[in-house]
């Protein structure tokens, strides 16, 4: 999978308790970015990083927060986890932003109960 | 992403062909991307088409692009087995100074032996 790590693969936590879903790439691309899969909705974007330090808002980000501070790692943190973020998570990176090919991480299936 | 449309599921008999539709919203998208995802496994980048084509061939793919309608579609020639997978067409867009992909919903194919 082009050098992308995501851990945990699997978790299960508690509603209320805090979560950080960590991206591993070791291809040194610019772009990484952290989507959610449902049934139903297909992906949607949580947030993105246009490099260290830089990050934006997706399509479904509340509730979650973002950081990037070395360029291999981007970490997605649920605050105070509810059922609602059940949910497949999927980071992707990309040297040159999505016009070049995005590759994909496993996932990591996360239930909140 | 639910703005991306897909079927939901498609089956076909071994060796047919498949075809898998998709319509999607900005007109200003300037590629499109089918991805294959196998269970457990992240997204694999099939192929995409630059906004200013109307078809693309790629060994047993063909896509073929409507502006028109904002259609998008993709045939598997000769079936097999090993292409039993959620299919999912994606578009970028660019709100955010960033290159981004929205997702349709997926369509899981199902090959019958």
């Amino acid at each position: 999978d082009a050098g992308i790590t995501q851990s945990p693969r699997h978790k299960v936590t508690e509603t209320g308790t805090p979560v950080t879903l960590r991206c591993h790439q070791t291809e040194n691309h610019r772009y990484m970015y952290w989507y959610r899969q449902d049934p139903g909705h297909g992906l949607r974007l949580i947030h993105y990083s246009y490099g260290v330090k830089d990050t934006d808002k997706g399509e479904v980000s509340d509730g979650y927060s973002v950081s990037r501070s070395k360029t291999e790692d981007f970490l997605l943190t649920l605050e105070s986890a509810t059922s609602s973020q059940t949910s497949v998570y999927f980071c992707a990176i990309s040297e040159k932003g999505i016009v070049t090919e995005a590759f994909f991480g496993q996932g990591t299936r996360l239930t909140v109960v | 992403g639910e703005d991306v449309e897909q079927s939901l599921f498609l089956s076909v008999r071994e060796g047919d062909s498949s075809v898998i539709n998709c319509t999607y919203t900005d007109s200003s998208s300037t590629y499109l991307y089918w991805y294959k995802q196998e269970p457990g496994a992240g997204l694999q980048l099939l192929t995409y088409i630059f906004s200013n084509m109307d078809m693309k061939q790629d060994q047993r793919l063909t896509v073929l692009l409507n502006k028109k309608d904002k259609h998008l579609s993709l045939r598997i020639a000769d079936t097999q087995t090993g292409d039993s997978a959620i299919y999912f067409c994606a578009e970028n867009r660019d709100q955010t100074g960033a290159n981004n992909l929205f997702f349709g919903t997926g369509t899981r194919l199902t090959v019958i032996p």
